[in-house]
């Protein structure tokens, strides 16, 4: 079955700062890979998703996610952090069969400093 | 471009009490996805539907039903409503059959008191 883990229940950056949010997945075969972005009280919104190919993806908002399969890691990161970007940030692991559900982890909840 | 609809947007409900709560997905959309969120709590799987059949099952009470009409929206009936069924409860909704990207709703927030 699959799993997510984000190691990081809160990060504080300051506006301008990088960012980078850690996400590692437990999964026995070609995972399907999503960010999602949580602000307070609302849906979910997808940032990026990994399927195959090229493992640098690039996302909405100035977002950018690295699948590294050797550390079974896709870590988010963004270089310049603004501070409408403070949310509570999602990652989630998907089959690359039918019908699947999402796996979600835990949730990193982004605070910006002024 | 059209998003996932989902109403009520807020419910306040009563123990013991019965909640329906509606999904329209994403036009041409045939897979429809529910999951509840508790508060501070990552979304979990409840069910999904293809094509108006269950396709797959998650951690959903027996208390819990759902179905998939044939316009694609999704119907979550809760009976004897529990203070632990107090949640966010998001559907999402995709196309296809294999892994395609699920496209969430702002969520229904339900209260039990």
């Amino acid at each position: 079955a699959q799993s997510v883990t984000q190691p990081d229940i809160h990060i504080t950056v300051s506006e301008g700062a990088s960012l980078e949010l850690r996400c590692n997945y437990s999964y026995g075969a070609t995972p399907y890979l999503f960010w999602y972005v949580q602000s307070p009280g609302q849906g979910l919104q997808l940032l990026l998703k990994y399927f195959s190919g090229d493992t640098l993806v690039q996302g909405i908002k100035g977002f950018e996610a690295e699948f590294k399969r050797s550390q079974s890691s896709f870590n988010l990161r963004k270089p310049s952090v603004h501070w409408s970007d403070a949310a509570e940030y999602f990652c989630a692991v998907g089959a690359d069969t039918g019908f699947q559900k999402l796996v979600f982890g835990t949730g990193t909840r982004l605070l910006v400093s002024p | 471009a059209a998003g996932v609809i989902q109403s009520p947007r807020h419910l306040i409900k009563e123990k013991r009490e019965t909640a329906t709560l509606k999904c329209y997905p994403i036009p041409r959309h045939d897979t429809v996805y529910w999951y509840q969120q508790g508060p501070g709590q990552d979304p979990q799987f409840l069910i999904s539907f293809y094509e108006k059949m269950q396709s797959d099952k998650g951690s959903i009470p027996d208390r819990f039903s759902a179905q998939q009409f044939s316009d694609y929206h999704s119907e979550l009936n809760m009976s004897s409503l529990e203070l632990g069924d107090s949640a966010l409860y998001f559907c999402a909704s995709s196309s296809g059959q294999g892994g395609e990207t699920q496209y969430f709703g702002p969520g229904t927030r339900l209260l039990v008191l």
